[in-house]
C-alpha cells in the first residue's frame, strides 16, 4: 500500500533553514508528481509546492516562492523540501502528498501523516 | 491565483440528515475540482475528484456536482464518521489553492 513518511521537522529560529524529507513506498514513485502541503495550527490547508514526475518542473505557492525548493531523488524514492529564510508564519504541519494519477498533473490522491515545523525564537 | 471560497464555515447537522456544502472559484476551473475530508489529528483524505467522481473506497452517500465556478458536495445521510472538516481544491492551473474549509458538526 502507499506509504509517505515525512521527517526533518523540528524547532528552528526565524531566518533559519530546514530540510524536510519524505520517504515513499508502495507505488512507482518516478511516475507520480509530488506535492508539499502545510497546515498552520488550527488553520486550513495551504498548498506549498509541486514537482513533476520526472523532476523537470516545479511550481510554488506565492508565500514560499524564492525561499523554498522542492526536489526529488527517484533512485531513493524520496521527496525533499529545502526551506530557507524561515518565518514565524511558516510554522505548520507539513504534509507530503502524491498525485492521484501517474504522468499527469491532477489532484492529490494520497497524503502522509505530516511533520511539524515550528519557527520560533 | 484562483481564490476558493467555501460556505458555510460551520454546518450543524443531525445524524442521518443531508448535508450540502458549497465551494466557489473566483474564475473558471472547468471540472478540475477535488473535495477532501479531514478528521481531527489526521491527514486529509480524497473524497471526490474531477468535480463529481468518487475516489476509490468512498461511500456512495458522498456526491459532488458543479462546474466552472460553482460546486457542491452532498452527503446524503450523515454517519458519525462524517463529522469532520471538508476542503475543496482546484487543480486547473498553478498555484493550486484550497478553500477555507467547512466544519460539519453534530447538531
Amino acid at each position: 500500500q502507499v506509504q509517505l513518511v515525512e521527517s526533518g521537522g523540528g524547532v528552528v529560529q526565524p531566518g533559519g533553514s530546514l530540510r524536510l524529507s519524505c520517504a515513499a513506498s508502495g507505488f512507482a514513485f518516478s511516475t507520480y508528481g509530488m506535492h508539499w502541503v502545510r497546515q498552520a495550527p488550527g488553520k486550513g490547508l495551504e498548498w506549498v509546492a509541486v514537482i513533476s514526475y520526472e523532476g523537470s518542473k516545479q511550481y510554488y505557492g506565492a508565500s514560499v516562492k524564492g525561499r523554498f525548493v522542492i526536489s526529488r531523488d527517484s533512485s531513493r524514492n524520496t521527496l525533499y523540501l529545502e526551506m530557507d529564510s524561515l518565518r514565524v508564519e511558516d510554522t505548520a504541519v507539513y504534509y507530503c502528498a502524491k498525485d492521484r494519477a501517474p504522468y499527469s498533473g491532477t489532484c492529490i490522491g494520497h497524503w502522509g501523516q505530516g511533520t511539524l515545523v515550528t519557527v520560533s525564537s | 491565483e484562483i481564490v476558493m471560497t467555501q460556505s458555510p464555515a460551520t454546518l450543524s447537522v443531525s445524524p442521518g440528515e443531508r448535508a450540502t456544502l458549497s465551494c466557489r472559484a473566483s474564475q473558471s476551473v472547468s471540472d478540475k475540482l477535488a473535495w477532501y475530508q479531514q478528521n481531527p489529528g489526521q491527514a486529509p483524505r480524497l473524497l471526490i475528484y474531477d468535480a463529481s467522481t468518487r475516489a476509490t473506497g468512498i461511500p456512495a452517500r458522498f456526491s459532488g456536482s458543479g462546474s466552472e465556478t460553482e460546486f457542491t458536495l452532498t452527503i446524503s445521510s450523515l454517519q458519525s464518521e462524517d463529522f469532520a472538516v471538508y476542503y475543496c481544491q482546484h487543480y486547473n492551473n498553478w498555484p493550486l489553492t484550497f478553500g477555507g474549509g467547512t466544519k460539519v458538526e453534530i447538531k
